[in-house]
């Protein structure tokens, strides 16, 4: 079983609409949860942190997380063509020192 | 702040030869440098996770003796892929955490190998 698990997609919205990606884990003693966009052949550029239950919002992105259901999701209001990218889910548990363990990634196409 | 400078950003070699990969923190100190590898359509594959001035640990699956990491000081890791092969063609890519802050894991811009 992965350990951190999205939905690879692609998950296709229209410009202007809530776009949704959803992102479990397994680790229970998980502390540090982000979100990281990365576009065609560039590296990952952090987006979005939470560390503890409920929403926290920056820009149109919005970061849920709810610990007892081991799950944490991301939601980009008024999405544009320019958010269309890979969203990879990373997690790094108390136990693993600094080292981030990262989702399979979802795809994220924006329609004009 | 935060910023992580990964050199070179392309490089094409022939096989059997050897690339170094070097991965700065410009304006911070990094405890921890992560040396990942990423396939086309695929995720991030952890390599191996290195430490100023101790030897790095490497992931299971990964040789050592060709994925050489050296991380002699707070602010630079370098990676060295030795007698390299086709199959060695990646995307390779390098994170660093803060040494005060240590939560968030910043990017290098990543190196496109490409073996001949």
């Amino acid at each position: 079983q992965k350990e951190v698990e999205q939905n690879s997609g692609p998950l296709s919205v229209p410009e202007g609409a809530i776009a949704s990606l959803n992102c479990t884990y397994s680790d229970r003693v998980s502390q540090s949860f982000f979100w990281y966009r990365q576009y065609s052949g560039k590296s990952p550029e952090l987006i979005m942190s939470i560390y503890s239950n409920g929403d926290k919002e920056d820009g149109r992105f919005t970061a849920q997380l709810n610990k007892a259901s081991q799950y944490v999701s991301l939601l980009i209001r008024d999405s544009q063509p320019s958010d269309s990218a890979t969203y990879l889910c990373a997690v790094k548990s108390g136990n693993a020192g600094n080292m981030l363990t990262f989702g399979g990634g979802t795809r994220l196409m924006v329609k004009p | 702040g935060a910023v992580v400078s990964q050199h070179p950003s392309r490089v094409i070699c022939k096989s059997g030869t050897s690339v170094k990969i070097e991965c700065r923190s410009l304006d911070f100190q990094a405890t921890t440098m992560f040396w990942y590898r990423q396939f086309p359509k695929q995720s991030l594959m952890l390599m191996a996770t290195s430490n100023e001035g101790s030897k790095a640990t490497y992931e299971q699956g990964v040789e050592k003796d060709k994925f050489l990491i050296n991380h002699a000081s707070l602010t630079l890791s370098t990676l060295t892929v030795t007698s390299a092969h086709p199959e060695d063609s990646s995307f390779y890519i390098c994170s660093a955490t803060h040494r005060i802050r240590g939560t968030e894991a910043f990017f290098g811009q990543g190196t496109r190998l490409t073996v001949v």
